[in-house]
């Protein structure tokens, strides 16, 4: 079966400190792969998403991610963040093959990350 | 125009009460969901609505009824709630049920039961 694991749960930085949050899945075939991002009191956004191709793909506000394959993982990094990026993180996977549940999002439990002014 | 809308935002009710959840999109989307997340956790798949047809039901109790009256509705039908089904439900949408479209969420209800 998918799993995601995302290893940071709760991340704190000051602002202009660089970001990476870890995302790891275990799934044997071809999958896609999805950033959300959850602002407080605000829906679910998608940050960022991987299919095929290049392997570091760019998002909104400044965001990027790494799919390497052979680590099965997709790192969401960022430079520099602000205190605007304090939110709820989340990585999800999504298989490209087969019918019915396996085309669910299998989600990753979330990372916390606070910025501080 | 990528907005998933819910109503109510907020809902508070009685174990016996029976009510209804609503979301609406209007981006031609034709598979719906519904999701259930408590705080600082990721939401928790419910149901899944492909072209009008319920696709995929996560073995969700039987006093959560959705219902999908045309491709832009969908509704959650709630009756005889308990306290822990206290949430926030996300309603979302894809343009279809493949695993490479990105899925569009509402701003959820908050629901309480009393």
């Amino acid at each position: 079966a998918q799993s995601v694991s995302q290893h940071n749960h709760h991340v704190i930085l000051s602002e202009a400190a660089s970001l990476e949050l870890g995302c790891n899945y275990s799934y044997g075939g071809t999958v896609n792969l999805f950033w959300y991002v959850q602002y407080p009191g605000q829906h679910l956004q998608l940050l960022l998403k991987y299919f095929s191709g290049d392997p570091l793909v760019k998002g909104i506000k400044g965001f990027e991610a790494e799919f390497i394959k052979s680590k099965f993982s997709f790192n969401l990094r960022k430079p520099s963040v602000q205190w605007s990026d304090t939110a709820e993180y989340f990585c999800a996977v999504n298989a490209t093959s087969g019918a019915g549940n396996n085309r669910k999002l299998i989600w990753g439990l979330g990372t916390s990350l606070a910025v501080n002014p | 125009d990528t907005e998933v809308t819910q109503t109510p935002k907020h809902l508070v009710m009685g174990m016996t009460n029976k009510k209804s959840l609503k979301c609406e999109q209007h981006m031609g989307h034709r598979a719906m969901y519904w999701y259930k997340q408590k705080a600082k956790k990721p939401p928790e798949l419910m149901f899944v609505y492909s072209y009008e047809k319920l696709s995929i039901n996560e073995s969700v109790p039987s006093r959560f009824s959705p219902e999908c009256p045309n491709s832009s509705l969908l509704n959650l039908h709630l009756h005889a709630l308990q306290p822990e089904d206290s949430a926030l439900y996300l309603c979302a949408s894809s343009q279809v049920l493949a695993s490479t479209d990105t899925q569009y969420f509402g701003p959820g209800t908050r629901l309480t039961v009393l």
